[in-house]
């Protein structure tokens, strides 16, 4: 069964401008971790995030999450071109399973 | 070589063919995983194994085959697929299965079925 779902589908922006992505889920979680994924590759483990953490912060990204509103957002400051890519949120249930949503397809223009 | 590596990168077979993907991860880790990634839907986990011993399925119809003879390879084996099978079949691995455990994935392997 989907839990995450990310917002929106698809973003196009200027090259250094923030990009800001969003996931909401469901049901109770432990974590939540963002995964990017370039065209036609693999995923790649961007930040994990505890459900009794509020925000975290690796280089450009900060993430933040909001359990009462069973919500996430990632956002990439001062975007670049390599920055072009899916990114993915994975959400770790009770139960133990982690389940990908959908994804945000992210187009960094120059 | 390091990480997860996949073998072949593309794959076109018919739907009477018989064919393996491979998976290897070089990082001591104890999980492997089975993704299915079809465009427009969310990726699909289809197994799992936690030392060598499958851990979960999740409702995979039985043409799909997994085998993991230790904990650095893992086998898709494929038989009488389906046109709608065709997508990227993605190998992970992680230090254990607990939801929380960064993945480490392989490129995927693209498969077309005719």
């Amino acid at each position: 069964s989907q839990q995450g779902e990310e917002d929106p589908q698809a973003l196009s922006i200027q090259e250094g401008e923030n990009a800001t992505m969003n996931c909401s889920y469901k049901t109770s979680i432990n974590n939540l971790q963002w995964y990017r994924q370039n065209s036609g590759r693999g995923l790649v483990h961007l930040i994990l995030i505890r459900s009794n953490e509020r925000e975290k912060h690796s280089g450009r990204l900060r993430v933040t999450l909001d359990t009462s509103k069973k919500s996430s957002s990632l956002l990439i400051t001062a975007s670049r071109a390599a920055d072009t890519a899916s990114y993915f949120c994975a959400t770790g249930n009770r139960d133990d399973k982690i389940i990908f949503g959908k994804g945000t397809r992210l187009h960094i223009l120059p | 070589e390091t990480g997860v590596t996949q073998t072949p990168r593309h794959l076109v077979m018919g739907m009477t063919n018989k064919k393996s993907l491979k998976c290897e991860q070089h990082l001591g880790h104890n999980a492997m995983y089975w993704y299915k990634q079809s465009a427009k839907k969310p990726l699909e986990l289809m197994f799992v194994y936690s030392l060598e011993e499958r851990v979960e399925n999740n409702s995979v119809p039985s043409r799909f085959s997994p085998e993991c003879p230790n904990s650095s390879h893992l086998f898709l084996h494929l038989h009488t697929l389906q046109p709608e099978d065709s997508a990227l079949y993605l190998c992970a691995s992680s230090q254990e299965t607990r939801a929380g455990s960064e993945q480490f994935f392989g490129p995927g392997t693209r498969l077309t079925v005719l």
